[in-house]
């Protein structure tokens, strides 16, 4: 079974500073897939960002990047340069990429507040 | 518009009432997916379509929940004979069959009193 793990239930950064949020998973599984998404107040979920197991390199997508770190089974977001609208709750989640079937497992999440 | 969308966003139920809440994923994808989010939660996987087939239903938390995708395109989840711990929101998610993104709908939240 996989599992995810958010450990910071609540994040305070200034505005125009890096912050990085922390997600640990479980898996047994030797091809997956981990994502981060931001849920603003409104509800929508809002894909961020994608690391393949087998990607070599971090993923990096404008301001977040990935710092994907395989032994370790962590895959923390980092979003450099904060904005006010950048506060949201962030979930990471994770996927088998092994049987085809596209079931995803998301963590408890992550609130991130932006201060001005 | 060409996103995800689910109907109605809101829904308010009394106890004990049946409840359809309805997903138009994005026009060819062939996988659908229902998610329950609880206050303050992350989204718990529900159940999964691949076209018409429902290939998973592992996560519907008893038998008053029930989806269908008759004709491979929309969705409808069924909540029979509601009780106040469905409230939630329920969002919808569909992907193509080799994507690894899934886009989400708006979610419709339900609130049973």
């Amino acid at each position: 079974a996989q599992k995810i793990t958010q450990t910071q239930p609540g994040m305070f950064v200034q505005e125009k500073e890096a912050v990085t949020l922390d997600c640990t998973y479980d898996t047994s599984d030797q091809s997956y897939g981990l994502f981060w998404y931001k849920q603003p107040s409104s509800g929508e979920m809002i894909f961020l960002i994608y690391q393949g197991s087998y990607d070599e390199q971090n993923a990096t997508e404008g301001r977040y990047s990935l710092n994907f770190q395989k032994a370790r089974k962590s895959a923390n977001l980092v979003i450099s340069a904060s904005q006010l609208g950048d506060s949201a709750m962030y979930f990471c989640a994770m996927r088998d990429l092994s049987g085809g079937y596209q079931k995803v497992t998301f963590g408890t999440g992550t609130k991130l507040q932006v201060i001005p | 518009g060409a996103g995800v969308s689910q109907s109605p966003r809101y829904k308010v139920a009394k106890r004990g009432q049946d409840v359809a809440l309805r997903c138009d994923p994005i026009s060819g994808h062939v996988s659908l997916f229902w998610y329950q989010q609880a206050l303050g939660q992350g989204p718990e996987f529900l159940t999964y379509f691949q076209n018409e087939a429902q290939l998973d239903k592992s996560g519907l938390p008893s038998d008053r929940f029930f989806a269908e995708r008759p004709e491979g395109s929309v969705s409808t989840l069924k909540i029979q004979r509601t009780q106040q711990e469905d409230s939630a929101v329920y969002l919808c998610a569909s992907s193509s069959l080799v994507g690894y993104e899934q886009y989400f709908g708006p979610g419709t939240r339900l609130t049973v009193t």
